[in-house]
């Protein structure tokens, strides 16, 4: 079975300081792992999603994640925080022809300090 | 163009109860997809809903039943609510089933206590 851990549960930063999401997937074959956001009241909203090719994918907002087969990551990375990104990320996994049974970790609150 | 729209937001329900919570996918999608999300927890899988039909159901008890309707908007229903069934249920569409690359599109969700 698939499942995905995001290790950290809060995590705060300073505006304009660089930001990392942890996410570790387990899964036996070639995983499609997805970053959604999710602010308060609100929906997911997908951020980026890896199913092949290039292993640094770029999304919306100016995140990125980097998919390392070795390590089972998919690391979410921002190089400068803004006030609006302070947020729920949620890391999720799923399968070739699963359809939208996505597995999602327990996701990371991120806070962004003045 | 409207996304995917939920209805109600809030809903406040009794244990033993049964409630139907409501979904209408975005404009041009066919796939109807359910979530459970527990305070604090990642959504859960609940089952998806394509030409009418269940097509792939997570790890939910049989008093999760849901339906789809010829104009592809979607019912969930939960029968015999129990205390850990309330969470936010979301409600995600996409245009077609099997391929998971088709971008998903969330609704806001209902805020479903039990009590």
């Amino acid at each position: 079975a698939q499942s995905v851990t995001q290790p950290d549960i809060h995590i705060t930063v300073s505006e304009g300081a660089s930001l990392e999401l942890r996410c570790n997937y387990s899964y036996g074959a070639t995983p499609y792992l997805f970053w959604y956001v999710q602010s308060p009241g609100q929906g997911l909203q997908l951020l980026l999603k890896y199913f092949s090719g290039d292993t640094l994918v770029q999304g919306i907002k100016g995140f990125e994640a980097e998919f390392k087969r070795s390590q089972s990551s998919f690391n979410l990375r921002k190089p400068s925080v803004h006030w609006s990104d302070a947020a729920e990320y949620f890391c999720a996994v799923g399968a070739n022809n699963a359809g939208n049974m996505l597995t999602f970790g327990g996701g990371t609150r991120l806070m962004v300090k003045p | 163009d409207a996304g995917v729209t939920q209805s109600p937001t809030h809903l406040i329900k009794t244990r033993g109860q049964q409630v139907t919570l409501r979904c209408s996918p975005k404009s041009g999608h066919d796939t109807v997809s359910w979530y459970q999300q527990a305070l604090g927890q990642g959504p859960q899988f609940i089952f998806q809903y394509y030409e009418e039909e269940e097509r792939q159901r997570g790890n939910f008890p049989d008093r999760f039943s849901g339906h789809q309707f010829p104009n592809y908007s979607s019912e969930l229903n939960v029968n015999a609510l129990l205390l850990g069934d309330s969470a936010l249920y979301l409600c995600a569409s996409s245009f077609r089933t099997g391929t998971t690359n088709e971008k998903l599109f969330f609704g806001s969700g209902t805020q479903l206590s039990v009590l």
